[in-house]
């Protein structure tokens, strides 16, 4: 079974700030993906940033990155000189090759003071 | 990407009723999922609808109370049975692609 873990629930950073979010995940998978999704006020779903398990190197989208630790099963998103339109709920989720099923953690809530 | 459209995007039904929820897709994809997201919290995925084959449940979720209809590789429908107020949710579908899911614009739906 898959479980993501998100232990900030709620976060302010104030703009051009740079803020981490925390995600923990655990899965029996050996080949897996994590992303990162953005779902504003808005609902939509938004793709901020994916990675997969067996490359080593982070990656990154902009002024988005990740810190990807294989070992301690950790993936957490740095947001870089953040944007009052960061403002948004956010989901760390796994996923894996065998179903296309993922699981997603319990949401970040950031908010980006002006 | 796929571009996903559903109706209704927002309703207000009385309990014991039914709501059946469409979603369209812009292109043909295999696989199409659908989430509930109840106030202030994740999604949580109710099924996943293959074309030609009936869907497959996660634990906790029945047809009897959420059939879903996949009658072609473009559309689904899910119906969410016998309402209560413990059903008021937004609704998500999504589909699979080559490396990710994408997600429909959701279904808010309030039980009166």
């Amino acid at each position: 079974a898959q479980t993501v873990t998100q232990s900030q629930p709620e976060m302010s950073v104030q703009e051009a700030e740079t803020v981490t979010l925390s995600c923990t995940y655990d899965t029996s998978e050996s080949n897996y993906y994590l992303f990162w999704y953005k779902q504003p006020p808005s609902r939509q779903m938004i793709l901020v940033i994916r990675q997969e398990a067996y490359k080593q190197q982070n990656a990154t989208e902009n002024r988005f990155s990740v810190n990807f630790q294989k070992a301690a099963k950790s993936f957490s998103l740095k947001i870089s000189d953040s944007q009052l339109g960061d403002t948004a709920m956010y989901f760390c989720a796994t996923g894996d090759y065998r179903d296309d099923k993922i699981i997603f953690g319990k949401g970040t809530r950031l908010h980006i003071l002006p | 990407s796929a571009v996903i459209s559903q109706k209704p995007s927002r309703d207000i039904c009385q309990r014991g009723t039914s709501l059946t929820i469409q979603c369209q897709v812009d292109s043909q994809v295999t696989m199409m999922f659908w989430y509930r997201q109840q106030p202030g919290q994740s999604l949580t995925l109710i099924a996943t609808a293959n074309q030609g084959s009936e869907a497959t449940y996660e634990s906790g979720f029945v047809i009897d109370k959420f059939p879903i209809s996949r009658p072609n590789l473009t559309f689904s429908t899910l119906t969410v049975s016998n309402l209560s107020p413990e059903d008021s949710s937004i609704y998500l579908c999504s589909v699979a692609g080559p490396e990710t899911q994408y997600f429909g614009p959701g279904t808010r739906l309030l039980v009166l």
